[in-house]
């Protein structure tokens, strides 16, 4: 069993759609990172989140601690919100653990 | 935002040659930079960890004198993959942190795809 769990694995959804990738992980973190990678590769960074919520625009990230979870919310989604989204996790000393990813794809 | 520029962003080679890849930090100094490897639906695996002036940390499995890293400067690290053949075939990426740790945002370069003929 993977130490990060995402789900879903792929999600397609219609332009407007609220989205919500879940992240769910075993062990003990100092730090939850969401990336999206984008069709050609590169990765961009979205939110680093150690506890609480965050907002970045139409972007928004929750983590709650005692369950080991996180989820990554999308607002009034958009074809160009299409892109792999990865939740990666990191426990003080150790490496960065990645998820499989979540394929999201906005249709307009 | 902070920018890592990786190049090339995509490169064929013939068997038996060997390809260099930069990671570069344009607007910050980059105590540590990452290396990983990407194959095609799967997530990315960590295969080095460089700091600026030391030898790098492999993970297992890596061979180091396959995947000759150089991180001379605060703002450069390169990734040299020697006699390459077709297996080494894939998506490899850069990511540079400030703090040597994971405790603060990641920047990435966009990748270079390497293809082995």
């Amino acid at each position: 069993k993977n130490e990060v769990e995402q789900s879903p694995q792929n999600l397609t959804a219609q332009e407007g759609e609220f989205i919500t990738i879940n992240c769910s992980y075993s062990v003990g973190i100092s730090a939850l990172h969401w990336l999206q990678q984008h069709p050609g590769g590169g990765i961009v960074s979205l939110f680093m989140l150690s506890s609480g919520k965050k907002k970045h625009g139409r972007l928004i990230a929750t983590i709650n601690i005692q369950e080991k979870h996180s989820s990554l919310h999308i607002t009034a989604s958009h074809p160009r919100d299409s892109a792999v989204y990865i939740c990666a996790v990191y426990a003080s000393g150790s490496r960065l653990t990645f998820g499989e990813g979540t394929q999201l794809t906005v249709n307009p | 935002g902070a920018v890592v520029s990786q190049h090339p962003s995509r490169v064929i080679c013939k068997s038996g040659t060997s390809v260099k890849i930069e990671c570069r930090s344009l607007d910050f100094q980059a105590t540590t930079m990452f290396w990983y490897r990407q194959f095609p639906k799967q997530s990315l695996m960590l295969m080095a960890t460089s700091n600026e002036g030391s030898k790098a940390t492999y993970e297992q499995g890596v061979e180091k004198d396959k995947f000759l890293i150089n991180h001379a400067s605060l703002t450069l690290s390169t990734l040299t993959v020697t006699s390459a053949h077709p297996e080494d075939s894939s998506f490899y990426i850069c990511s540079a942190s400030r703090s040597g740790n994971y405790n603060s945002p990641l920047h990435f370069g966009n990748g270079t795809r390497l293809t082995v003929t």
